[in-house]
């Protein structure tokens, strides 16, 4: 069965200090993987997905295949980052009708 | 521009009430889904749609139930709603075509008294 773990429920870091929120996941296929974000009074929504290699908002993901890790980044942390981050995966890239499985999330707070 | 539309952002109910959470989405999206969110638990799945009349159980179905009778409501039933019932529910749907991507609406907190 897949699995994605946060080993985090709570980060906290200083505004300009770097970020990184851990995603490990277990899956013997090629999964998709993302992270979603949730901020205070929004809806959670995409953030990034591995698939498209984008930089969103300074943060960047990299899958490692290797030690099945899809830890999310920034170099900078800015207030407004503050959130709850999920990371999800799904089996495939065209999964047609199986549902994404999401880790327990990851709140991150930016101290001013 | 709101695409996933949850009936009622809060709703407070008695122990063996009979709970409706409705959801409707305007993207034409085959897939849709019921979650809940609690504090340290994640997302966890209740139900999922594959298709109009279609549902699958996800990980925690118990004490509720789904209807999906258009391809753009999914009805999440709590048929006696109990105190450990209370949480935030999300809705979701995605479509077949291009991204695999759920796009959420905006939750309904349901607390149980």
């Amino acid at each position: 069965a897949q699995r994605v773990t946060q080993p985090e429920k709570l980060l906290s870091v200083f505004k300009g200090a770097p970020v990184e929120l851990k995603c490990n996941y277990s899956y013997s296929g090629s999964p998709e993987l993302f992270w979603y974000v949730q901020y205070s009074r929004q809806r959670l929504q995409l953030l990034l997905r591995h698939i498209s290699r984008e930089s969103i908002k300074g943060f960047t993901a990299d899958l490692n295949k290797g030690e099945t890790s899809f830890h999310l980044k920034k170099p900078f942390a800015q207030e407004e980052d503050s959130a709850m981050y999920y990371c999800a995966l799904s089996p495939s890239a065209n999964s047609g009708n199986t549902p994404l499985v999401f880790g327990k999330g990851t709140r991150l707070s930016v101290i001013a | 521009d709101v695409k996933v539309t949850q009936s009622s952002r809060y709703l407070v109910k008695r122990t063996g009430e009979k709970v409706f959470l409705e959801c409707v989405q305007d993207m034409d999206h085959e897939n849709m889904f019921w979650y809940r969110q609690d504090p340290g638990l994640g997302l966890r799945l209740i139900y999922f749609s594959y298709d109009v009349k279609m549902k699958e159980k996800g990980d925690i179905p118990e004490g509720y139930s789904v209807s999906r009778e258009k391809k753009e409501r999914f009805s999440l039933i709590l048929e006696s709603a109990s105190t450990n019932q209370t949480s935030m529910y999300l809705c979701a749907s995605r479509g077949w075509s291009g991204a695999n991507v759920l796009t959420f609406g905006a939750g309904s907190r349901l607390t149980v008294l």
